[in-house]
């Protein structure tokens, strides 16, 4: 059974602080690794992906993947209040399948 | 607008009812999925679809019975839906299946209620 681990919170952080969130999965199959954002109510967003290992950076954003140990993170920078959201970890399933298996995600609240 | 288009946004169906999701991209995707949430459950894979044709069923129960008449269009028929069926079903889009480098892009979903 292939699965992915995520604190499902919620996170509280105050506003302009750093937002950590965490994710570790099964598969070493994996190739590729996926960040979701969603609102209340709302789909999910894609907000960052990352492939290699390390980090990547978009904007206030910093996806960091260590295959090794199996573990994926996303690091958003001076937080604001319109960032609260549950945040969605999504590996690639390995083999010719690639289908993306999601985290049950991380609700982040961030507190002006 | 993702790209991706849910129709209807909210259902309210009885057990005995028969009704239809569809699901319409613009993106010139070749894969389409559906996907059903529930609260507190992660994002749970129905179906699969890769250039038309079904490549994965996640042993979905037979009261759901999926569409794909072209790889522009989705639906998800609906029959004899129990409560526990009520959730937000997503549809969602990639370039082509296996292929997840790109992610997928999800259309507003639509909120089931069975009553």
């Amino acid at each position: 059974q292939k699965e992915v681990e995520q604190n499902s919170g919620p996170l509280s952080v105050p506003e302009g602080a750093i937002a950590s969130l965490n994710c570790t999965y099964s598969d070493r199959g994996s190739q590729s690794f996926f960040w979701y954002r969603q609102y209340s109510g709302k789909s999910p967003e894609l907000i960052m992906f990352i492939y290699s290992n390390g980090d990547k950076e978009d904007g206030r954003f910093t996806a960091q993947l260590n295959k090794a140990s199996q573990y994926v993170s996303l690091l958003i920078r001076d937080s604001q209040p319109s960032d609260s959201a549950t945040y969605l970890c999504a590996p690639s399933g390995g083999g010719s399948q690639g289908n993306l298996i999601f985290g049950k995600g991380t609700k982040l609240s961030v507190k002006p | 607008e993702t790209g991706v288009t849910q129709t209807p946004r909210h259902l309210v169906m009885g057990m005995t009812n028969k009704k239809s999701l569809k699901c319409e991209q613009h993106l010139g995707h070749n894969a389409m999925y559906w996907y059903k949430q529930s609260a507190k459950k992660p994002l749970e894979l129905m179906f699969v679809y890769n250039f038309k044709e079904q490549t994965e069923n996640n042993s979905v129960p037979s009261r759901f019975s999926p569409e794909c008449p072209n790889s522009s269009h989705l639906f998800l028929h609906l029959h004899t839906l129990q409560p526990e069926d009520s959730a937000l079903y997503l549809c969602a889009s990639s370039r082509d299946k296996g292929r997840a480098n790109y992610g997928y892009t999800f259309g507003s979903g639509t909120r089931l209620t069975v009553v």
